[in-house]
């Protein structure tokens, strides 16, 4: 199995553009996860979708940041504007019947 | 709500010693327990995982864990470090059933491990 696959693996922008990472799950997992890891808070959950539908959104700091699960086999989150406090690392992860199997991370960087 | 906590932020180990990673957990329930490893610039990988049965685990690498629900801990421990085990060690708990659309999983706050040759 390919496990779970982020893409880029490290993006560099300015504050104010828009980023957007990806995921592809592993296949036939029915529950996607997006975390982000910083230094300060360690790992956070940001949202949880099951079936392609947002579960616990609560963990979404604020309105600038988005996600999205067209399919089974994709998700987005976009962040629009960036700013610097989003600096951080942002993992996807996947699960079928409560074991998560987390990507290779998004390390992103606004500058 | 489940916490993890994890006491121990950083610990040190020669190569070769024994070593033991503490975490406890607070959950009414039994839940379902995991220890992750993340090496520097890396993802997270499973190294082991508890959710009944046999309360002693085996996981890859080596490492093996214990639950014990007396203390409300699911320490991980190694016979043998070897310097590629220096990295950073989350435990995680998880309730509910994320099939269905109510899984929380709750990390602790890690704790790195450093060896020295």
């Amino acid at each position: 199995d390919a496990g779970v696959i982020q893409s880029p693996r490290h993006e560099v922008t300015e504050m104010g553009q828009e980023v957007t990472l990806r995921c592809k799950p592993i296949s036939g997992h029915n529950s996607l996860f997006w975390y982000r890891q910083t230094m300060m808070r360690g790992l956070e959950l940001l949202i949880y979708f099951n079936n392609n539908v947002p579960i616990d959104d609560s963990g979404m700091p604020e309105d600038r940041f988005s996600a999205k699960m067209p399919n089974a086999s994709f998700s987005t989150l976009k962040i629009q504007p960036s700013e610097p406090r989003d600096s951080a690392v942002y993992f996807c992860a996947s699960s079928l019947r409560n074991t998560i199997y987390f990507g290779e991370g998004s390390w992103l960087t606004v500058v | 709500a489940q916490s993890v906590t994890q006491p121990d932020i950083h610990i040190t180990v020669s190569e070769g010693a024994s070593l033991e990673l503490r975490c406890n957990y607070s959950y009414g329930a039994t839940p379902y327990l995991f220890w992750y490893v993340q090496s520097p610039g890396q993802g997270l990988q499973l190294l082991l995982k508890y959710f009944s049965g046999d309360t002693l685990v085996q996981g890859i690498k080596g490492f093996e864990a214990e639950f014990k629900r007396s203390q409300s801990s699911f320490n991980l421990r190694k016979p043998s470090v070897h310097w590629s085990d220096a990295a950073e060690y989350f435990c995680a708990v998880g309730a509910g059933d994320s099939g269905a659309g109510s899984y929380q999983l709750t990390f602790g706050k890690g704790t790195k491990l450093s060896v020295i040759p």
